[in-house]
């Protein structure tokens, strides 16, 4: 069975840190990977997935996310954290061998200070 | 133009009751779901329809029931409402249902029972 683990159910940076946050799948084969952004009140929207394409993966706002299949991560980063990147970030797998059901982790709720 | 969009946004109401949610999408997607959110912000998948064929059924109190009229219509019935009940209902809907398609959410429907 698949599953996927995000790191930190919460995370604070600094207006203009970096952001990291962590995430890893349990596969047996490497999955289709993503993250997801929910922004108050809102439903859920993709960053950017992992296909099997290029390991790293460019999102929307400047988000990006590599896929390492040794580590069984896909952390997402962005350079430098903005007031609006706070928001709830969900890591979600789903199979690529068939099967229709996508996992979404627990969520990491982002916090940006100013 | 909303892609993604669930009526009603809020509803309250006492246990015991039956209540309708109801999602379209006009993205010409064959695959649509119901997701619950609970409160920690977990989501967890209720059901999913390909071409109106249920493809996933969790374990679900059978006191709700989808129904999909039409490829771009998914509505959610639920029978005597419990306190338990209470979340958050979103609809996502995806070109088909493979593991690699991108979902797309609606806003969110907030269930409260009292």
């Amino acid at each position: 069975a698949q599953s996927v683990t995000q790191l930190g159910s919460h995370v604070s940076v600094s207006e203009g840190a970096l952001v990291l946050l962590r995430c890893n799948y349990s596969s047996s084969v490497p999955p289709y990977l993503f993250w997801y952004v929910q922004y108050p009140n809102q439903g859920l929207q993709l960053l950017l997935k992992y296909t099997s394409a290029a390991t790293l993966v460019k999102g929307i706002n400047g988000f990006e996310a590599e896929f390492k299949k040794s580590e069984t991560s896909f952390h997402l980063t962005k350079p430098s954290a903005h007031m609006s990147d706070a928001a709830e970030y969900f890591c979600a797998v789903s199979p690529n061998t068939g099967g229709f059901k996508t996992i979404f982790g627990a969520g990491t709720r982002l916090f940006v200070k100013a | 133009d909303t892609a993604v969009s669930q009526t009603p946004k809020y509803l309250v109401t006492q246990m015991g009751n039956d209540k309708s949610i109801k999602c379209e999408q006009n993205l010409g997607h064959d695959t649509m779901y119901w997701y619950k959110q609970d409160s920690k912000k977990f989501l967890k998948i209720m059901f999913s329809y390909n071409n109106k064929e249920l493809i996933i059924n969790e374990t679900v109190p059978n006191r709700f029931s989808p129904k999909s009229p039409d490829k771009a219509h998914l509505n959610l019935h639920i029978n005597s409402l419990e306190l338990g009940d209470s979340a958050v209902y979103f609809c996502a809907s995806s070109q088909g249902p493979l593991g690699g398609d991108t979902q797309y959410f609606g806003p969110g429907t907030r269930l409260t029972v009292l």
